[in-house]
């Protein structure tokens, strides 16, 4: 089975942190993406990458930066945290470059105070 | 702006039942479809999916089937069970977008036993 791993489950940190969501997955997989998720706006990708060294912007990117050195790590970085970036952060990766299913870890609930 | 979107935002049915879940998406580029389950606290789980040159697709009491006519999805859980209750979201993929997915608000499945 295909296992994403984000290392923090639940996180409280103050405001103008520096947070590191880190997040592995064990399937050589190409694709690997940054996604949060709040109440009644789904799913919005914030930076995803396509390869080591490699990474791409994606709707919702202000605030934050990423972290590809090895292939199965992706890091998500919160430079200096807010408030509003309160919310649940889910890793993802996928094969290849078109179509193919995206598998999800089981998700960080970052709470910023 | 092109989206993929759901007929219904909640969904209660009775244990035992057949539930049809409903997603219109806009895009007639799309060329593959997943359905993901989220329940509360968790990532989003792999359903099934299917690609745009098939019209239905079947797994374990699961059911996809893809109108590319009229851009509608939908997924159908047989004998509906208490371990059902959740929030389904479906996603398409892009054609020559690379692994991308754009995600539709999600129905939550409520099962009354």
């Amino acid at each position: 089975d295909v296992k994403v791993t984000q290392s923090s489950r639940y996180l409280v940190k103050r405001t103008g942190e520096k947070v590191f969501l880190e997040c592995v997955q064990d399937m050589d997989h190409e694709n690997m993406f940054w996604y949060r998720q709040d109440p009644g706006l789904g799913l919005r990708l914030i930076y995803f990458s396509y390869d080591v060294k490699m990474k791409e912007k994606g709707d919702i990117p202000e605030g934050y930066s990423v972290s590809r050195e090895k292939k199965e790590r992706f890091s998500l970085i919160l430079e200096s945290a807010s408030t509003n970036q309160t919310s649940m952060y889910l890793c993802a990766s996928s094969s290849g470059m078109t179509g193919n299913t995206i598998y999800f870890g089981e998700g960080s609930w970052l709470t910023v105070v | 702006g092109e989206s993929v979107g759901l007929h219904l935002p909640t969904l209660s049915v009775q244990e035992g039942d057949n539930s049809i879940i409903n997603c219109a998406y806009s895009n007639s580029a799309s060329d593959y479809f997943i359905w993901y389950k989220q329940e509360s606290g968790k990532g989003p789980q792999f359903i099934i999916d299917i690609r745009s040159n098939m019209d239905k697709r079947q797994g374990q009491r699961v059911t996809v089937l893809l109108n590319k006519t009229v851009k509608h999805l939908s997924l159908q859980i047989a004998a509906t069970q208490p371990g059902d209750s959740a929030v389904y979201f479906c996603a398409e993929n892009i054609n020559n977008q690379g692994g991308k997915l754009i995600f539709g608000q999600g129905t939550e499945l409520s099962v009354k036993p």
